[in-house]
């Protein structure tokens, strides 16, 4: 069956550092996410990307942050300048043709920031 | 704005036991509903979904969820709980329009022999 797939599955940087997060959605899928869940918090919503473009983001999602779909099969989330705060752990998610409502997502990036 | 509210932070329940966890959500109109579950190391997965149409919804793993309008909850159950279910339980919903889904803060299922 196919899956989203994220790497690394763990990211230790230093504060100021730049990250990119990598996913690779399914195959077929033309909706793409990125969540983020703070220790002991809810997961919570970022941006999504269609038709090579930001769809809707959240307030969280400011100027630190940039989404891109370099080639046909992978999803990147970069943050700029990391900040203690933006430790998380982050997903991936996608979805198919417009009529599809589900979000399948991936395992998940864990972020520390040191 | 929506929101999901899972009263229950975490749950204990004997193996063979029924189960059913609870979700609130505040939305002006019928939002589409998820329960979605977590097992350490793994991504969030899709246990069953509610759109429309009849408000019992079977999912995976022999779950099933209820939609119930007056009370704006889609509660999750299951009637013989295994070990294997032991988990984190998130409630999810979506708004008609937009793309985002909003979570609830989630239920940790632990599961007693």
């Amino acid at each position: 069956e196919p899956e989203v797939t994220q790497t690394p599955s763990h990211q230790v940087t230093q504060m100021g550092q730049e990250v990119i997060l990598r996913c690779v959605p399914i195959s077929n899928h033309l909706y793409f996410y990125w969540y983020r869940q703070i220790l002991g918090q809810k997961v919570e919503f970022l941006v999504s990307f269609y038709n090579n473009e930001i769809s809707e983001k959240s307030e969280i999602f400011d100027d630190q942050f940039s989404v891109e779909r370099p080639d046909g099969s992978n999803f990147t989330l970069k943050i700029r300048s990391t900040k203690l705060e933006d430790s998380a752990m982050y997903f991936c998610a996608s979805r198919g043709a417009s009529g599809k409502v589900e979000q399948f997502f991936g395992p998940g990036t864990r972020l520390t920031v040191l | 704005a929506q929101s999901v509210t899972q009263p229950d932070i975490h749950i204990t329940v004997s193996e063979g036991a029924s189960l059913e966890l609870r979700c609130n959500y505040s939305y002006g109109a019928t939002p589409y509903l998820f329960w979605y579950v977590q097992s350490p190391g793994q991504g969030l997965q899709l246990l069953l979904k509610y759109f429309s149409g009849d408000t019992l919804v079977q999912g995976i793993k022999g779950f099933e969820a209820e939609f119930k309008r007056s009370q704006s909850s889609f509660n999750l159950r299951k009637p013989s709980v295994h070990w294997s279910d032991a988990a984190e339980y998130f409630c999810a919903v979506k708004e008609t329009s937009g793309s985002r889904l909003t979570f609830g803060e989630g239920t940790q299922l632990t599961v007693n022999p």
